[in-house]
């Protein structure tokens, strides 16, 4: 089973930021929180990972409780193409523990 | 720079055929990976392989087989295929452990298999 909850559909308007939440109390030290998001039937696509600090690249943010017990993705411009499935995934990377749960579908309004 | 690539495509198979997805990686992964994925669900994880010559199960590796003889190839067969069967299958690798054991996994675009 996933470890992560995340709320099943979002909408954001076009141009404006879309904040998506993942809940992950169970997480453990060693464990990475990783966002996938997956357009139409295309393979998943990595945005960004991180372990305890905030994360920044050219797709988006990662912000992650002190806690480390929730995290936010942020796509702070949001635009129609971005328009997809986001995955949130708790573990590491290799093996077995790296679950994908069904997602938040985040629409994309003009 | 390809990535990671699978073929074919597209199959639809008859009920009791037997094919393999080839899935090729570029990238000198150590670690690759066999996903299904239906309709509406999030992907599940079939066999994956920690090094040429190794495979593992995961969640739910009934009715399928793996061979890693190269490290750069992963081969999903179907030994005798079944409607349940029918679903997008997902190649993925990663990096090794390690010191680098948080490097995401990267994926290919996917097979369509139909069993009729």
């Amino acid at each position: 089973d996933a470890k992560t909850t995340q709320p099943p559909s979002m909408d954001c308007a076009e141009g404006r930021a879309a904040n998506l939440p993942c809940n992950h109390s169970t997480i453990s030290g060693n464990e990475y929180v990783y966002w996938y998001r997956q357009i139409h039937s295309q393979g998943p696509q990595y945005i960004i990972h991180g372990l305890k600090n905030n994360e920044t690249n050219e797709m988006a943010s990662l912000i992650i409780t002190e806690d480390r017990k929730s995290s936010t993705l942020i796509l702070p411009h949001a635009t129609l193409r971005d328009t997809a499935v986001y995955y949130c995934i708790v573990g590491i990377s290799y093996g077995q523990n790296f679950v994908f749960g069904p997602g938040t579908r985040l629409s994309v309004l003009p | 720079n390809a990535g990671v690539t699978q073929t074919p495509k597209f199959r639809v198979l008859k009920t009791g055929q037997s094919m393999t997805l080839l899935c090729a990686q570029d990238m000198n992964h150590e670690y690759m990976y066999w996903y299904r994925q239906d309709p509406g669900m999030g992907l599940r994880l079939i066999h994956y392989s920690v090094g040429e010559g190794t495979t593992a199960k995961g969640e739910v590796p009934d009715g399928y087989n793996v061979s890693r003889l190269k490290k750069q190839n992963f081969l999903l067969g179907l030994e005798s295929a079944a409607p349940s069967q029918t679903s997008v299958y997902f190649c993925a690798s990663s990096y090794s452990w390690g010191t680098l054991s948080n490097q995401p996994q990267h994926f290919g675009d996917g097979t369509r298999l139909s069993i009729l």
